[in-house]
């Protein structure tokens, strides 16, 4: 089964920074990762498929980058409504995994 | 809009089991495959299972295999867990989700584009 590690754990940032989190994959998986946001007591959210592309009615600071291994989910200036953990996904083989989760703290 | 609807959970004593079902509306119900993902309390998301839209493919995941089936009603409208010979391992949020595939020229990939409340399964004694 391929693996999907995220860094950082959590992660503490001020109103107005750019966040970027990490999320590995133990074997290249293309651009084939989704990107979601789960906000505390919340079902999770779809922000970004294959790698960069950015869901329906998401916010624009949002962004998606990365092939093979490595992609990031990248915060261009972290809002007050951006508070939640992230985890990405991916598919391989019809077995769907997640990253262990960012979570997102203001400073 | 899409509405993902689960019910079905509460507390079940280890070994026993119990039937969740997700309602959806808002969509074609049977042209998509559906998902079921759980998340223990404090923990990640546990992808559990999937089904095709027409019920010809079921895959699950290797914790639940061989106790939980995964089924669909396309005329109603509804997914279903039945969960069988349950653990404490099983306890969590049980959240039904859309799947979505797109097709590259690698083959395809599927992620989850809508997402129920979920569900609160609870196995004690």
């Amino acid at each position: 089964d391929i693996q999907m590690t995220q860094s950082p754990s959590t992660l503490s940032a001020s109103v107005g920074d750019r966040v970027t989190i990490t999320c590995r994959a133990s074997q290249s998986i293309r651009d084939w990762v989704a990107w979601y946001q789960q906000q505390t007591g919340k079902a999770p959210k779809l922000l970004i498929y294959k790698a960069s592309n950015l869901a329906s009615g998401v916010p624009s600071r949002f962004s998606g980058s990365g092939s093979g291994t490595q992609f990031t989910l990248t915060i261009s200036s972290l809002q007050p409504d951006d508070i939640a953990t992230y985890y990405c996904q991916q598919c391989d083989n019809y077995s769907w995994t997640f990253g262990q989760g960012t979570k997102v703290e203001i400073k | 809009q899409v509405q993902l609807v689960e019910s079905g959970g509460g507390v079940v004593q280890p070994g026993r089991s119990l039937r969740l079902s997700c309602e959806a509306s808002g969509f074609t119900f049977s042209g998509k495959g559906m998902h079921w993902v759980r998340q223990a309390p404090g923990k990640g998301l546990e992808w559990v299972a999937v089904i095709w839209n027409d019920g010809s493919e079921r895959y699950y995941a290797e914790s639940v295999k061989g106790r939980f089936i995964i089924s669909r009603d396309n005329y109603q409208n509804t997914l279903y867990l039945e969960m069988n010979r349950v653990t404490a391992e099983d306890t969590a949020v049980y959240f039904c989700a859309r799947g979505k595939g797109l097709e590259d020229s690698s083959g395809w990939f599927y992620f989850f584009d809508s997402w129920g409340q979920g569900t609160l399964v609870t196995v004690s004694s």
